[in-house]
């Protein structure tokens, strides 16, 4: 079955730029979705179709992706940034979803 | 707004069943792919289950294969997930979520918590 995986953390001072990467085979052939998650609340849609923001989305949020590689970067990272990120896509029709990223804004 | 409300949660014994309710306003459920994502404590969402839009089809995760079925009252615009013979592993909050036609889920609801327990 097809795998993304995350790095487990990302650590980032304010105002400073975090990647957060998420890795599959190929996986630039394949449409990447990120999603924003806080304690206790559920997903917000981040970024879909690799780049593409949402309307309400931060322009700070940016996606590419890449080879192997889908990268999430947060330009000039605030406090209120800090959460967990997702990534996901699809597989011959299954949904798959990275184990996820804490980013720490120290 | 489009909203989406999950129920039913709750703790249930090993080898129990449970049926959650996703409530929801501002869309018609029967136009859409809609989508059950479960999250256990600490771990990274998982799919669990979709039906289609006119719920001719539908699909499980291996996990639950067998043992939940995913259903739709058009009149009562409600998504259900009927979950049996329930093991620790399915403790998690159920969220149900809509599929876009650029494949990406939104919105989300805020989920149910369901606890599988003696």
């Amino acid at each position: 079955s097809y795998e993304l995986t995350q790095s487990p953390s990302v650590s980032v001072s304010p105002g400073q730029t975090a990647s957060i990467s998420c890795s599959g085979d190929k996986l630039g052939d394949k449409y990447i979705c990120w999603y924003q998650q806080k304690p206790g609340q559920s997903p917000l849609l981040l970024i879909f179709q690799d780049t593409k923001r949402p309307s309400g989305i931060p322009e700070r949020f940016s996606g590419s992706n890449s080879g192997n590689t889908a990268t999430l970067t947060i330009s000039g990272t605030q406090a209120m940034d800090e959460a967990d990120y997702y990534c996901q896509t699809w597989d011959s029709s299954t949904v798959v979803f990275g184990g996820g990223t804490k980013v720490t804004v120290l | 707004e489009v909203q989406l409300v999950e129920s039913g949660g709750g703790l249930v014994q090993p080898g129990g069943s449970l049926r959650l309710s996703c409530a929801a306003s501002g869309l018609t459920l029967s136009s859409h792919w809609m989508h059950w994502v479960r999250q256990a404590p600490g771990k990274g969402p998982v799919w669990v289950s979709h039906i289609n839009a006119d719920g001719s089809s539908t699909n499980y995760a291996d996990s639950v294969k067998g043992r939940f079925t995913i259903s739709r009252d058009n009149a009562k615009n409600t998504l259900y997930l009927q979950m049996s013979s329930l093991r620790a592993e399915d403790t998690a909050v159920y969220y149900c979520t809509k599929r876009s036609p650029n494949w990406y889920f939104d919105p989300w609801g805020r989920g149910t918590l369901v606890t599988v327990s003696s």
